[in-house]
């Protein structure tokens, strides 16, 4: 178990039609980041959230976009749903400090998209 | 830009040790990690290294850095069938950010 959970864990969508998907991070940890993983593929770095603002970013169109609030916890939301969108999108959560970065970076279960 | 190279697929006996590769392009990283993913489910942290380490051992998985070659592997002792799944290795960028840059990982499979 590490800490990070996330939600629904399966749900199916249509084309064009938007979705949310859900992240609490482990206790301490401040700073989520997200990640899409095709059938068959490593994951791919969506974007990462601290202090409650976007400071990273992968290669995903704006369509992609999240919030992270004063909990730590985490929200990624997917407009116009496209049918490449189907994948595995985890959740990832890590302690940043002032200076040095922790190692540690915890992934949850997964919500796992198929768009029709 | 920054790539991450695996072999797809690795067939071992039980009880045998297993040796799972890893190459990666950018010099820039500061911690590379192995994660372990069974079917259906996310990723499970085994272990990570710092860049300035060359081996770290964590009871029966040893962890090895050559910075000069950009290559780290993952040796696991005593392999047992729980052990097979999906290994992925990742490596983490300066920066600050919690980018990592994964392998497509490789399939472990463990036979008696």
């Amino acid at each position: 178990e590490t800490g990070v959970t996330q939600s629904p864990t399966h749900l199916i969508k249509t084309r064009g039609q938007q979705v949310t998907l859900r992240c609490s991070s482990q206790s301490g940890h401040n700073t989520v980041s997200w990640y899409q993983q095709a059938l068959g593929q490593g994951p791919q770095f969506i974007f990462q959230y601290y202090r409650e603002e976007e400071n990273g970013r992968g290669n995903f169109p704006p369509r992609f976009s999240g919030l992270q609030f004063p909990n730590y916890s985490s929200e990624l939301n997917v407009n116009a749903l496209e049918l490449d969108d189907s994948a595995l999108y985890l959740c990832a959560s890590s302690l940043v400090g002032t200076s040095e970065v922790a190692g540690e970076l915890f992934f949850g279960e997964g919500s796992r998209l198929t768009v029709l | 830009g920054e790539d991450v190279e695996q072999s797809l697929f690795l067939s071992v006996r039980e009880g045998d040790s297993s040796v799972i590769n890893c190459t990666y392009t950018d010099s820039s990283s500061t911690y590379l990690y192995w994660y372990k993913q069974e079917p259906g489910a996310g990723l499970q942290l085994l272990t990570y290294i710092f860049s300035n380490m060359d081996m770290k051992q964590d009871q029966r998985l040893t962890v090895l850095l050559n910075k000069k070659d950009k290559h780290l592997s993952l040796r696991i002792a005593d392999t047992q069938t729980g052990d097979s799944a999906i290994y992925f290795c990742a490596v983490r960028l300066s920066g600050g950010y919690n980018k990592l840059i994964f392998g497509a990982g490789t399939r472990l499979a463990v036979h008696p």
